[in-house]
């Protein structure tokens, strides 16, 4: 159990589909993150939520959608994905000090599939 | 803008070998560097950080020191076992920033 936990592990979409992922975090942290990982590539910050306000957005499709309703959970809303947006899909979070030393937990990440 | 390059992989050593995985960045303020390790299966583990020159970050046997002349923070190891066969990241965090900054990854395999 790593306290930050991400449901499901698996899923397998079509591209005219909505679901959503799911993070939760049992560390009373106050930022959160989404990653994606694609194969053979850097992962990719997403989106970065402190105290549940959205402060960074790294020029994502407006096909991922995130929310987070409060501190431990964060979700991903994914509607009329493309095959390349295929990859792991990480969270994280950390406790946001404001001194930029605040180290980042990940869960195990969402594995995606986009048909 | 920032970036982390490592090594391509994979490496593959026999049990007992010595282990270097080599991490450069290039940043534009004066980052934390970190490693990340990634077992099949599971997210991202804190292996091990430095947050200023010179620091050297280590645990579970494993090493690196934050070299600012060469912006270097390559990961070390005396003598790896099969248990360590896993993905590892080299990973910055810019001054004032959140979010992390990652290399592509390393895939380590150490046979028997």
């Amino acid at each position: 159990e790593t306290g930050v936990t991400q449901t499901p592990r698996h899923l397998v979409m079509g591209m005219t589909n909505k679901k959503s992922l799911k993070c939760e975090q049992h560390l009373g942290h106050n930022a959160m993150y989404w990653y994606k990982q694609s194969a053979k590539k850097p992962l990719e910050l997403m989106f970065v939520y402190s105290l549940e306000e959205r402060v960074e957005n790294n020029s994502v499709p407006s096909r991922f959608s995130p929310e987070c309703p409060n501190s431990s959970h964060l979700f991903l809303h994914l509607h009329t994905l493309q095959p390349e947006d295929s990859a792991l899909y990480l969270c994280a979070s950390s406790q946001d000090n404001g001194q930029g030393l605040a180290i980042q937990y990940f869960g195990a990440g969402t594995r995606l599939s986009v048909l | 803008g920032n970036s982390v390059t490592q090594m391509e992989g994979p490496v593959t050593l026999s049990e007992e070998a010595f282990l270097t995985i080599n991490c450069t960045y290039t940043a534009t303020g004066y980052p934390s560097l970190f490693w990340y390790v990634q077992y099949p299966g599971e997210g991202l583990q804190l292996l091990l950080k430095a947050t200023k020159a010179d620091d050297k970050g280590s645990n579970k046997g494993f090493e690196a020191t934050y070299r600012k002349e060469t912006t270097s923070f390559h990961l070390e190891k005396g003598s790896v076992q099969v248990s360590d066969s896993a993905v590892y990241f080299c990973a910055l965090r810019d001054t004032g920033r959140r979010a992390l900054t990652f290399g592509s990854g390393t895939r380590l395999q150490v046979q028997p």
